[in-house]
C-alpha cells in the first residue's frame, strides 16, 4: 500500500513551453501533497503545498504564476512549470500525506531538462 | 523553525551494523522521519517515530527521545544495496504537515 506515482517520469521541453506533472496517491486519499525540488547533489527543497479543493501555498521565493498547482480530487495534483527555462531543469519529486498514518510518501520523481 | 543535524558521511562494511543519529530542534513536536533516497531516485519512507522508544522493522531499527530531541536510525546486517543517503525530518510546526529535512547522511557500503 501506500503508493504515490508521478508522470511523466522525464521530459525534455523546448525553452518557453510549458510543461505538467501529475502526482497521484493509488491507494489512499491524500488532501495534503507535496511538491519539491531537488537540485544534483543537494538537499530536497519544499515548493508548495497542494491542499485538496483550496489554493496552494507557496513557499518563499517560489514565484506561484510560473509554477502553477492544481489539486483538483484527493488523489491527484498537477504541477504545471509555466514558460519553462533552462535554469528550471531539475528534478520535481511531490508527497502525499497519508491522513490516516501522518505519513508522507513520496512518487518517484519527474526529471525535466529545458533546451 | 527546525534546525536539524546528521552527519555528512558514513561508511562500513558489508554485515555491519551502522547507526545514523539526527538531533532536532522545534517548537512543538509531530513525529520524526526517516528516509532512504538512492542516488538519482526519489525518497522512500523508511519510519516514523512519534513516541519515544526503539521501533524494530527488519534490518532497519529507529529511536526516538523526545526529550533529548535525538533520533537514530540503525541500519544492521549491511548489504551494498544499502549505499544511499539517509534523511532525517520533522514537520516544520507542531500540526503542521510541512516536512523540514537534514542535509542527509551517505552511507557507503564496502564489501
Amino acid at each position: 500500500g501506500a503508493v504515490v506515482s508521478q508522470h511523466p517520469s522525464w521530459v525534455i521541453c523546448k525553452s518557453g513551453t510549458s510543461v505538467k506533472i501529475e502526482c497521484r496517491s493509488l491507494d489512499f486519499q491524500a488532501t495534503t501533497m507535496f511538491w519539491y525540488r531537488q537540485f544534483p547533489k543537494q538537499s530536497l527543497m519544499l515548493m508548495a503545498t497542494s491542499n485538496e479543493g483550496s489554493k496552494a501555498t507557496y513557499e518563499q521565493g517560489v514565484e506561484k504564476d510560473k509554477f502553477l498547482i492544481n489539486h483538483a480530487s484527493l488523489t491527484l495534483s498537477t504541477l504545471t512549470v509555466t514558460s519553462a527555462h533552462p535554469e528550471d531543469s531539475s528534478f520535481y519529486i511531490c508527497s502525499a500525506r497519508d491522513e490516516l498514518y501522518g505519513t508522507q510518501y513520496f512518487g518517484p520523481g519527474t526529471r525535466l531538462l529545458v533546451l | 523553525g527546525q534546525n536539524i543535524d546528521q552527519p555528512t558521511e558514513m561508511t562500513a562494511t558489508e554485515g555491519a551494523i551502522v547507526q545514523i543519529n539526527c538531533t532536532y530542534q522545534t517548537s512543538g513536536f509531530n513525529g520524526l522521519f526517516w528516509y532512504q533516497q538512492h542516488a538519482g531516485e526519489a525518497p522512500t519512507f523508511l519510519s516514523y517515530n512519534v513516541l519515544d522508544g526503539l521501533e524494530e522493522k527488519g534490518r532497519f531499527s529507529s529511536f526516538l527521545s523526545r526529550s533529548k530531541g535525538y533520533s537514530y536510525l540503525l541500519l544492521k546486517e549491511l548489504q551494498m544495496k544499502d549505499s544511499a543517503s539517509y534523511l532525517c525530518a520533522v514537520p516544520t510546526r507542531s500540526n503542521d504537515y510541512k516536512l523540514s529535512f537534514g542535509a542527509g547522511t551517505t552511507v557507503t557500503v564496502r564489501a
